[in-house]
């Protein structure tokens, strides 16, 4: 069964900080992985799709990374905002299956 | 809207009633898929439809859970008897494509479910 573990569960930074979220999966048998923000109490924003063969996406202040082989996955936010504060999701769609198996999230707060 | 929709937004029923919930996807998506998030918690899958084809079931999903899809349009979730347990946002999400899995989802707002 695929695991998925988002380190860390909180973060606190001073605005224009650029951080990292990091993502791990136990089965590197995965067709994608994907990025999520979820707004307290709402649904989730696609950020970031990483396809297997690929190594990296980027969009905007966002970059994500895949390591397939390590099962690891990074995303990289640049000179953090306030309007950044939200939970960030990780999930992977193995090859064993449709669904999308998603982590617990980290809880960013970005202070003016 | 080319968004997923779903409604209610929020429902507060008392143990053991029955509730249904529904998902319009986006309209040229195939796929559609149910999930459920507790507090704190990433989202759990439920259930897949693929057109009206209901193609994968968790083990989350109990007896007293159904879904439908009909026509391969929008899309329902019932719950039968519930429990406390059941409190939960229920999403729904679509995705597109013709051909494998390398396509983005899109996630609705969510039905925040409260059983007192």
């Amino acid at each position: 069964k695929q695991e998925v573990t988002q380190i860390p569960a909180a973060l606190s930074v001073p605005e224009g900080e650029n951080l990292v979220l990091n993502c791990s999966f136990t089965d590197s048998a995965i067709y994608n992985l994907q990025w999520f923000r979820q707004d307290p109490g709402k649904g989730l924003t696609s950020l970031l799709l990483i396809q297997s063969s690929q190594r990296e996406q980027t969009s905007g202040r966002l970059n994500a990374s895949l390591d397939k082989s390590s099962g690891r996955s990074t995303l990289y936010i640049a000179a953090s905002q306030p309007g950044d504060s939200a939970t960030y999701l990780c999930a992977v769609t193995s090859n064993s299956g449709y669904a999308l198996n998603f982590g617990k999230g980290t809880s960013l707060l970005v202070t003016p | 809207d080319t968004g997923v929709s779903q409604d209610p937004r929020h429902k507060i029923t008392k143990r053991g009633q029955n509730v249904t919930f529904r998902c319009d996807p986006i309209s040229e998506h195939n796929r559609l898929y149910w999930y459920r998030q507790t507090l704190g918690q990433g989202p759990e899958f439920l259930t897949y439809f693929q057109n009206e084809a209901q193609l994968e079931k968790s083990r989350l999903l109990s007896d007293r859970f159904s879904a439908e899809r009909p026509k391969g349009s929008f899309s329902t979730l019932e719950i039968q008897r519930t429990e406390q347990g059941d409190s939960a946002m229920y999403l729904c999400a679509s995705r597109g494509g013709s051909s494998g899995l390398n396509y983005g989802y899109t996630f609705g707002s969510g039905t925040r479910l409260t059983v007192v």
